[in-house]
């Protein structure tokens, strides 16, 4: 059974669109949850967030946690195709040492 | 810079062999982990180390061992390969306490089986 799960699986945009990438989660008692950027390569760290709320915001590339309803999202807005990617959502879970739990990730296409 | 570096990029093994892969952190961090990553699936812990020489099962430990006889290396261990092991294997580590809980990556070891 999933813990992480994110929507939608993959997208298509074109360049200029904004684009919002959800991830949901059934943990409700965890420090933190984290977004990554995985393209050819080893995913990237872009934000951990551990208060409900607070937005926090990286050039075009911003993230919200809400704590109560138990999700996130991640905004881009204005993409190009360096954008392209796989996104991760992760959430570290209660008595489980610092290990994360991924979500499988959302695929997004940005075409010119 | 922080760093993390796999031994291998790209590693083809035949059934039965033991596979060693390796992972060096510079950072001086606690905390190293084991993921593989294959398509439809996501990353999936397959064990993680919070001190020298102590380690935990992940989620999917079967088949797998690990060794960290020193802080900054972390050894993922097959005992004997099979075919359903070829995937991606990534490395990761991070400082402890609460106050992060960054994980940083390495560059990933992609693992054949034939």
């Amino acid at each position: 059974e999933d813990k992480v799960v994110q929507s939608p699986l993959s997208l298509v945009v074109h360049e200029g669109d904004t684009v919002t990438l959800n991830c949901s989660y059934e943990v409700t008692n965890f420090r933190s949850l984290l977004w990554y950027k995985q393209e050819k390569k080893a995913p990237t760290f872009l934000f951990m967030l551990t208060s409900s709320g607070i937005e926090k915001k990286s050039g075009r590339l911003s993230s919200i946690l809400d704590k109560k309803e138990l999700f996130s999202i991640l905004n881009i807005t204005a993409t190009q195709t360096g954008d392209s990617a796989v996104y991760l959502c992760a959430v570290d879970l209660p008595n489980s040492g610092y290990a994360l739990n991924f979500g499988k990730g959302t695929s997004l296409l940005v075409t010119p | 810079d922080v760093k993390v570096t796999q031994s291998s990029r790209y590693l083809v093994k035949r059934t039965g062999e033991k596979v060693f892969l390796e992972c060096v952190q510079d950072m001086d961090h606690e905390n190293m982990f084991w993921y593989r990553q294959d398509p439809g699936l996501g990353l999936r812990l397959i064990y993680f180390s919070y001190d020298v020489k102590m380690k935990e099962k992940g989620d999917i430990p079967e088949g797998y061992s690990v060794s960290r006889e020193k802080k900054e290396r972390f050894s993922l261990i097959l005992e004997s390969a099979s075919t359903n092991q070829t995937s991606m294997y990534l490395c990761a580590s991070s400082p402890s306490g609460r106050a992060s809980n960054e994980q940083f990556f390495g560059p990933g070891t992609r693992l054949t089986v034939l």
